[in-house]
Order: C-alpha cells, then structure tokens, then sequence
C-alpha cells in the first residue's frame, strides 16, 4: 500500500508568510508525528497525535506553531509569521499503533523541505 | 530526559565487509524500544532494525544485527557483507514504552562503502 506522503515537497517562502505543511498518513494509521530536521542532525520531536486527538506539543517551538488532525488522518502543520530560522526539513511519521504493547515503529514520510527567505 | 548519542560523525568500509556503527543512551527507564533508521541521499527515513529493551535476543534483519547491551546502555548496529547500497546517513533512536511517544534520536554516522 501507499507510504506516508507529504506535501509540498519544497516550499520556498518569505519572511512574515504564513505556511502550511500536509501530512496524509498510512491508511488505518493511529498515530501521526511530526519532527523537524536541521542538515546534519537527527530529527526532532514536535507533536503528534492519536485519531484526531493532540497527545503532546511540547515539541513545537513556539506559538507560531500549531497542528491539527480534525478527522484522525490527514493532518496540517501551519508555521505563522515564518523566520529564517524555521528553514528545515518538516517530516511527518504515523505508526499503526500506539501506548502500551504497542510496536512503536513510526514511519517516515519523504519530508517537506521549506526554506525562509 | 533520554539522551541518544552517536559518536562516530563519519565511518566507512570496504565493499561486502563488515562494519559496526555505535550507539549509547542515557535513560532511567527500564522497559524502552531502540531503532535504527537509514537515510540514504534521497532523504528518506527508512527503518533498518528494531529491538525491545525486555528481549535478551539481539535483533537481526538479513545482513542487518544489533548487539544490544542493557546495562552499558549500549546499542550498535553491525552489517554485513557491505553493499554500495548501504551508503547512507544511520541514526540511532530510542523510545519509551511508558507513554511518551516521541523518538529521540541521536546526531547520526555518515557511512561511506568504498567499491
């Protein structure tokens, strides 16, 4: 069946816009994460979300930050009012399942590349 | 707060050798998942290996094996049989089964196969 997929790929913005990532998990996914990666680190948790519930949002940086999942699949990370430093890589992971017993194996969408100009 | 580190920035091996990428973590927790996930230079996130911390048995996948080790906190990745394939960036990434769900994930090893 299909991956995780992730739209746009790249998104080149400009200081001050607003952006909006998407995020269309694997079918009968639970669970949806969202992570940001700089070059040359490893991903970094942001949020994530069971159904359409959101479980933690320590992650996001600031208020600037918000996601949402309103029907429990797709799901939308908006970056308002972007800054240079917001360029990264966004990456969006679902797992199956989640909380005790569960596999714990997230995977990984192709990313959204977004550069702030 | 779990920790994750990968000490070694940059490995290579010599085409179908075997090379060992090394992994340690910090956590006060005694029942965790670890994972190692291969990013090739397309970028993708690709899951190589995992290993439930309650297990004894170290994890195999084909020319993929951990050895884990518990109580050095100690979890490296070895593959075997090196291929041109498996040039990639491997990043190491722990879990906790206590209801915090987020992967923490080390700084990565660049593996370079040299042909």
């Amino acid at each position: 069946g299909a991956g995780v997929s992730q739209s746009p790929r790249y998104k080149v913005t400009k200081r001050g816009q607003d952006v909006a990532l998407r995020c269309d998990p694997i079918s009968g996914h639970v669970s949806l994460y969202w992570y940001r990666q700089a070059l040359g680190q490893g991903p970094e948790f942001l949020t994530y979300f069971n159904y359409e519930a959101q479980q933690d949002k320590s992650g996001l940086p600031n208020d600037r930050f918000s996601a949402e999942r309103p029907e429990g699949s797709i799901s939308t990370l908006t970056i308002q009012r972007t800054e240079q430093r917001d360029s990264a890589m966004y990456r969006c992971a679902s797992s199956l399942d989640s909380g005790l017993g569960s596999s714990y194996e997230q995977y990984f969408g192709p990313g959204t590349r977004l550069t702030v100009t | 707060a779990q920790t994750v580190t990968q000490s070694q920035p940059e490995m290579s091996v010599q085409e179908a050798e075997t090379v060992t990428l090394s992994c340690t973590y910090d956590t006060s927790e005694s029942d965790y998942y670890l994972f190692w996930y291969k990013q090739p230079p397309s970028r993708q996130m690709i899951l190589v290996i995992r290993q439930e911390a309650y297990k004894q048995q170290n994890a195999t996948e084909n020319r993929f094996s951990v050895n884990f080790q518990k109580a050095a906190k100690s979890f490296s990745l070895k593959i075997s049989d090196s291929q041109l394939g498996d040039a990639a960036m491997y990043f190491c990434a722990y879990i906790s089964n206590f209801g915090n769900e987020k992967l923490t994930f080390g700084t990565g090893t660049r593996l370079t196969i040299i042909p």
